[in-house]
């Protein structure tokens, strides 16, 4: 069963563009989270995705935005990238999105801003 | 808010010692209770997880027990191998947050030949 994909792999954008990337879930799997990791901060919960639905976003400003589409697959967007943006991103799913089923992760996007 | 907190690292052991790596959560009922585990590189993988108190997760080795009354859980492994280096994550999922994990910071391990 394949895994959790997420492209691109590696990513390199200058302040002030903008950035997309993207989540494949584990087939059948309906729940898709992305979240942030730096090295100041750790790892961080942007928002979850449910059936084309966002049910829940953590604490990030307005530039950081996301969607589902009806196959699963999820991406997020960053606008007017800062260079504060720069971190990993990890994309996880689940069956259904409960409490407590376990999320299974990509192998993230490294995002730098020049 | 709900949060946890992890031992900091890192942690250096020699092969075959024993592992222990402190986890305490703060949170508003029962929530679930994750190890996971990351590797140069690599994304998160789960390592293991406990539902409700009292209950034992176990995975390759490694254990860690669901404990309500000191809000720990702590991860043990009796023996460990120089291919356990990487960085360890404590994490509790919010009840209400629909998959929201909070993660502790990460310990990183080290283990020498």
């Amino acid at each position: 069963k394949a895994g959790v994909t997420q492209t691109p792999r590696y990513l390199i954008k200058t302040r002030g563009q903008q950035v997309t990337l993207s989540c494949s879930p584990i087939s059948g799997h309906r729940s898709v989270s992305w979240y942030q990791q730096t090295p100041g901060q750790g790892l961080q919960f942007l928002f979850e995705y449910f059936s084309e639905t966002q049910r829940n976003k953590g604490n990030f400003p307005g530039r950081f935005s996301g969607r589902q589409f009806s196959n699963s697959r999820s991406e997020m967007n960053v606008s007017t990238l800062e260079l504060g943006d720069s971190a990993l991103y990890l994309c996880a799913s689940s069956l259904e999105g409960g409490s407590n089923q376990p999320q299974h992760f990509g192998d993230g996007t490294r995002l730098s801003i020049l | 808010g709900d949060s946890v907190t992890q031992m900091e690292g890192p942690v250096t052991l020699s092969e075959e010692a024993f592992l222990t790596i402190n986890c305490t959560y703060t949170a508003t009922g029962y929530p679930s209770l994750f190890w996971y585990v990351q590797y140069p590189g690599e994304g998160l993988q789960l390592l293991l997880k406990a539902t409700k108190a009292d209950d034992k997760g176990s995975n390759k080795g490694f254990e860690a027990t669901y404990r309500k009354e000191t809000t720990s859980f702590h991860l043990e492994k009796g023996s460990v191998q120089v291919s356990d280096s990487a960085v360890y994550f404590c994490a509790l999922s919010d009840l209400g947050g629909y998959n929201k994990l909070i993660f502790g910071a990460g310990t990183r391990l080290a283990v020498h030949p």
